[in-house]
């Protein structure tokens, strides 16, 4: 089953403006995960960020996590047709034996 | 330093046929992980190894199994396949548990 659901299934946007996505989960967390995944590639790794932070940066990236709400965003700034993409949240759910969950991702077209 | 590869990187089956999956991780990386890619279903979790030990499976038949070695090297073997068994297979590995996954390209299986 689906730990974290992204919200919205789609997005389209016109090259330059900001991307806008979020994920909301229903377990307690170690941490939480976002990847980018080109058309029937592997996923790329974008940014992990820990139960106790709430904003991560990483170049055009920035991630915010609101443990209270479990719900967390990914902000895409000045997007690029480059970053046309299928997006993912995962999540790692405290526990022993915890696994990382992954959302039905996102898919994100930068129209140029 | 080298990425994670799987092989083969297309395979075509005929139902009721059996298959190996490949998975060499970044060297130095210790968990293996893999996970089937559907559209319909998303990413579903298979097994994550860690030091030759299955440490979690996820909820797939005994048809699926896997293994890791000392070398960490992984495999993953589908016995009679099915049709539903086509999808894209993904294989992650980490340096660590709960730290971020690096994917490999992915095996396309694809079951007649």
């Amino acid at each position: 089953s689906q730990q974290g659901e992204e919200d919205p299934q789609a997005l389209s946007i016109q090259e330059g403006e900001n991307a806008t996505m979020n994920c909301s989960y229903k377990t307690s967390i170690n941490n939480l995960q976002w990847y980018r995944q080109n058309s029937g590639r592997g996923l790329v790794h974008l940014i992990l960020i820990r139960s106790n932070e709430r904003e991560k940066h990483s170049g055009r990236l920035r991630v915010t996590l609101d443990t209270s709400k479990k719900s967390s965003s990914l902000l895409i700034t000045a997007s690029r047709a480059a970053d046309t993409a299928s997006y993912f949240c995962a999540t790692e759910p405290t526990g022993a034996n915890s696994k990382l969950t992954f959302g039905k991702g996102i898919t994100l077209s930068v129209r140029p | 330093k080298a990425g994670v590869t799987q092989t083969p990187r297309y395979l075509i089956k005929t139902r009721g046929q059996q298959v190996t999956l490949s998975c060499s991780p970044i060297s130095g990386h210790r968990s293996v992980s893999w996970y089937q890619q559907t559209p319909g279903q998303g990413l579903q979790f298979l097994f994550e190894y860690f030091s030759e030990t299955q440490r979690n499976k996820g909820n797939f038949p005994g048809r699926f199994s896997g293994r890791q070695f000392s070398n960490s090297r992984s495999e993953m073997n589908v016995s009679t396949l099915e049709l539903g068994d086509s999808a894209l297979y993904l294989c992650a590995s980490s340096l660590l548990v709960r730290t971020e996954a690096f994917f490999g390209q992915g095996t396309r299986l694809t079951v007649v």
